[in-house]
């Protein structure tokens, strides 16, 4: 069954650093996002990403992150000089073309900043 | 002021017993979505609704657009559906809930 994949499953980074999170979503799905739970608390949403450009960007999206997708398949959220409340689990989500609007997540990438 | 709210947070059952996990919201939305979230962290769709019932295997999904309600029932639980159960409403963006987590013992 097509699956969304993500890594790394787990980075640690010290603060200040930059970090990119990849995701490789389903081959014909269309829309992609990028979702952000910080331990305890609920999944927010942070950009979605439809016709390789940024449709929908949370209000904290451009102090710190950016979107790609490089090379038509890797689908990259990058954070800018991280912070210890960065630490948390990134998801990355897509929808196929036409299809119903389900949801296929990734496994998460867990974030931990020191 | 939360868009999503869902009821209870958290709830403990016993095998075999029927559950029913609530999700309210505020706003108009095209979509409602529940999720089920393990214990490791990752993230499956279980439904998606816009109208109307769905069901799948022993759960089953209802929405009420007039009344901004939607309930996720599992019928006979059993100890492999404890996990956290997240409502999310599309409204543009996806606003998620709280999540609700479901322990069944056996």
């Amino acid at each position: 069954e097509p699956e969304v994949t993500q890594t790394p499953s787990h980075q640690v980074t010290q603060m200040g650093q930059e970090v990119i999170l990849r995701c490789v979503p389903i081959s014909n799905h269309l829309y992609f996002y990028w979702y952000r739970q910080i331990l305890g608390q609920k999944v927010e949403f942070l950009v979605s990403f439809y016709n390789n450009e940024i449709s929908e960007k949370s209000e904290i999206f451009d102090d710190q992150f950016s979107v790609e997708r490089p090379d038509g398949s890797n689908f990259t959220l990058k954070i800018r000089s991280t912070k210890l409340e960065d630490s948390a689990m990134y998801f990355c989500a897509s929808i196929e073309r036409g299809g119903t609007g389900e949801l296929f997540f990734g496994e998460g990438s867990r974030l931990t900043v020191l | 002021k939360n868009e999503v709210e869902q009821s209870p947070q958290n709830l403990t059952a016993q095998e075999g017993e029927f559950i029913t996990i609530n999700c309210s919201y505020s706003v108009g939305i095209s979509a409602l979505h529940w999720l089920q979230q393990h214990p490791g962290g990752g993230i499956v769709s279980l439904f998606m609704l816009s109208s109307g019932k769905k069901k799948h295997g022993r759960l089953i999904a209802t929405i009420n657009i007039q009344e901004k309600h939607s309930s996720l029932h599992i019928t006979a639980s059993h100890p492999r559906d404890s996990a956290v159960y997240i409502c999310a409403v599309r409204v543009q963006k996806l606003v998620f809930g709280q999540g609700t987590r479901l322990t069944i013992n056996p």
